[in-house]
């Protein structure tokens, strides 16, 4: 069975550009996370979907970043316009159905620098 | 203060050892437990999840106390593949929002 996937693995922008990010959960995982560590600090919670709706977007740094999940399957999230301080390395993770303690699968995560 | 909070490490150990992590969580509805590791430049990768009751995969042993919010993870006869970062991991809410520790650096030496 395939893991989650990230693309791109890497990408290097420049401030003020945009970027879109995409994550491809394990199938028939219905809980979407998306994490991200920034240099020196742990990782940090982003947002959350169950199938396409939005659970939890509270991790959200602000409303320059946009996150979708059309049709409850990939997700996208894009930085638009990227700032200095966006560059890490952002993380999509996986879970099944329901709530509970579902463990989470994570992908390879894409390293993203803004200069 | 972090809701998650790690022995800052590293730790530096001869192959064979016995290492310890411990951890403390915040947050005392926090409802689910895991140790993660984590390689240079890797995703962190589920190590075990930790029970109220304890419990043991292996060379591994992880044990969760609720009244002192503590979690710890044991590792005994240390190979050279166990050098890694080891993070504690707090699930909060009905979906399970990771928290993560910084994590605990391990290396283990021949």
């Amino acid at each position: 069975e395939a893991g989650v996937t990230q693309f791109p693995s890497h990408s290097v922008i420049e401030k003020g550009q945009t970027v879109t990010l995409r994550c491809d959960p394990i199938s028939g995982h219905d809980n979407l996370y998306w994490y991200r560590r920034v240099m020196g600090k742990e990782i940090k919670f982003l947002l959350h979907f169950v199938k396409e709706s939005k659970q939890d977007e509270s991790g959200m740094p602000n409303n320059r970043f946009l996150a979708e999940r059309t049709g409850g399957t990939y997700s996208t999230l894009k930085v638009q316009p990227a700032e200095l301080e966006d560059s890490g390395v952002y993380f999509c993770a996986s879970s099944q159905r329901g709530q509970g303690t579902y463990e989470q699968y994570f992908g390879p995560g894409t390293r993203l620098t803004v200069t | 203060r972090k809701e998650v909070e790690q022995d800052p490490g590293p730790f530096n150990v001869p192959e064979g050892a016995t290492v310890a992590f411990n951890c403390t969580y915040s947050n005392s509805a926090s409802q689910s437990f895991f140790w993660y590791r984590q390689d240079c430049r890797k995703e962190p990768k589920l190590l075990m999840s930790v029970y109220s009751s304890g419990n043991e995969d292996g060379r591994f042993t992880a044990q969760l106390n609720r009244a002192s919010q503590y979690i710890s993870l044991l590792i005994r006869d240390s190979k050279l593949s166990d050098s890694a970062t080891y993070l504690c991991v707090v699930g909060s809410g009905g979906y399970n929002k990771l928290i993560f520790g910084a994590g605990t650096r391990l290396a283990v030496h021949p």
